[in-house]
This record gives C-alpha cells, sequence and structure tokens, in this order.
C-alpha cells in the first residue's frame, strides 16, 4: 500500500511534442505528490508539486493532473525541448517524513 | 546558500575496505536520508534519521551504517558486508513534520569497486 506505481520506464519524444508520464498510489492518506527531475550523475531536483485539493498545477511547460477517486496523477510536459531529456520520479507522502517515489521514467526528447 | 553537501564525488574502494561517505547539509533540516541508486534505477532508501542520535533501516540497511551526532551531518559507511557496494549514493534531507515537503537531494557520491 506504501507504493507508488509509474509508468512507462522508458520514452522517446520529438522535439515540441507532449511527454506524459504516470503514476498511480494506493495510499489515500497521502497528501502531498512531488516530481523530482535528474540529470545524469546529479541528484534529482524538485520540479513541480501538487496536493489532492486541486485537480491541475501548472508551472511553464510542465503540468501535473491529478485525479483523487483514481488516485493516479501525471506530468505533462508541453513542447518537449531536448534539454528536458532526463528521468522523471514521481513521489508521495503523508505526515511521515518519507516520499515513497516511483522507479523513475527515462525521457529522450529528439531534436 | 543553503544545501547538501556531499563529497567525495567519487570514491573508489578495494575489496574487504570500509568507507565513508560524507553528507552534510546547512537547511536546519531536522530529516536526513541516504538512497542507492543502481544504473538506469530508481532510488532505494538505506536508512533515515529524523532526530539527532536516532535513525532507522530503510529498506537496504544490510551492508551499511550510518551515525547522526550533529543535525548537520549524516556519515554513511558502506562496510565489507555489502557485497556488491558499486553504485550512485544520494543524500537528502527535509524538514520535520511536513511530509515530504521540501526534500532536498545532494549531488551524489560515486562509489566503485576496484
Amino acid at each position: 500500500q506504501q507504493q507508488v506505481k509509474q509508468s512507462p520506464q522508458s520514452l522517446i519524444v520529438q522535439k515540441g511534442g507532449i511527454s506524459i508520464i504516470n503514476c498511480a498510489y494506493e495510499n489515500t492518506a497521502f497528501d502531498y505528490f512531488p516530481w523530482y527531475q535528474q540529470f545524469p550523475g546529479k541528484g534529482p531536483a524538485l520540479l513541480i508539486a501538487i496536493r489532492p485539493d486541486v485537480s491541475e498545477k501548472k508551472e511553464g511547460r510542465f503540468t501535473i493532473s491529478f485525479n483523487k477517486s483514481a488516485k493516479q496523477f501525471s506530468l505533462h510536459i508541453m513542447d518537449s525541448q531536448p534539454g528536458d531529456s532526463a528521468t522523471y520520479f514521481c513521489a508521495a507522502s503523508s505526515s511521515s517524513y518519507k516520499l515513497i517515489f516511483g522507479s523513475g521514467t527515462r525521457l529522450l526528447v529528439r531534436p | 546558500d543553503g544545501g547538501i553537501t556531499q563529497s567525495p564525488k567519487y570514491l573508489f574502494r578495494k575489496e574487504g575496505q570500509n568507507v565513508t561517505l560524507s553528507c552534510e547539509q546547512n537547511l536546519n533540516h531536522d530529516a536526513m536520508y541516504w538512497y542507492r541508486q543502481d544504473p538506469g534505477q530508481g532510488l532505494r532508501l538505506i536508512y533515515y534519521s529524523q532526530i539527532v542520535n536516532d535513525f532507522q533501516k530503510g529498506d537496504i540497511a544490510e551492508g551499511y551504517s550510518v551515525s547522526r551526532e550533529k543535525k548537520e551531518s549524516f556519515p554513511l559507511t558502506v562496510t565489507s558486508a555489502q557485497k556488491n557496494p558499486t553504485a550512485f549514493y544520494l543524500c537528502a534531507s527535509s524538514t520535520a513534520g511536513t511530509g515530504g515537503y521540501g526534500y532536498t537531494f545532494g549531488s551524489g557520491t560515486r562509489l566503485t569497486v576496484v
């Protein structure tokens, strides 16, 4: 019940296209859902996050869509650029300290 | 600037040696964490600490040890009991009681067995 399932494992998108990464969770106590972006050889960095009281949050080209009833959330990257090529992790947490991370998605944006 | 500093960036270990990875933060965070990341894989929790002088095992604690004598520091020792230590090690910290909000990672240490 503590797991966060992430898909796809890898994704290839053409420049200018939309990248979509999906995550699902079971624990209804989760109330914080961040996405992290990791470039090779670097630590993950917070990209965008959402709480379950809203269904969507947008920051620039990055949007989180949240479906509380389905216990799913997704990251949409609009107008994907080669510089967006990285590994993306979804995560979730409740009142505990720890974030529970998804398994990661390797995104490659072709020029 | 506030952040997490991991050192060294690269570390080489001979068979049978213990090595210690350093993690220091100046974010005044209460909680600190160690993760292991294998190539193309996700993040696996090794140990975490919510307060000074206290820590808990994560999912893959065997072959590792930690200490938390100061709020700012959470060193990880990879012991000779860890049979496959080659990996990328990440340290993170967060504010207490915020449910993961403000989770910040260091830049990692790449450990290689030679």
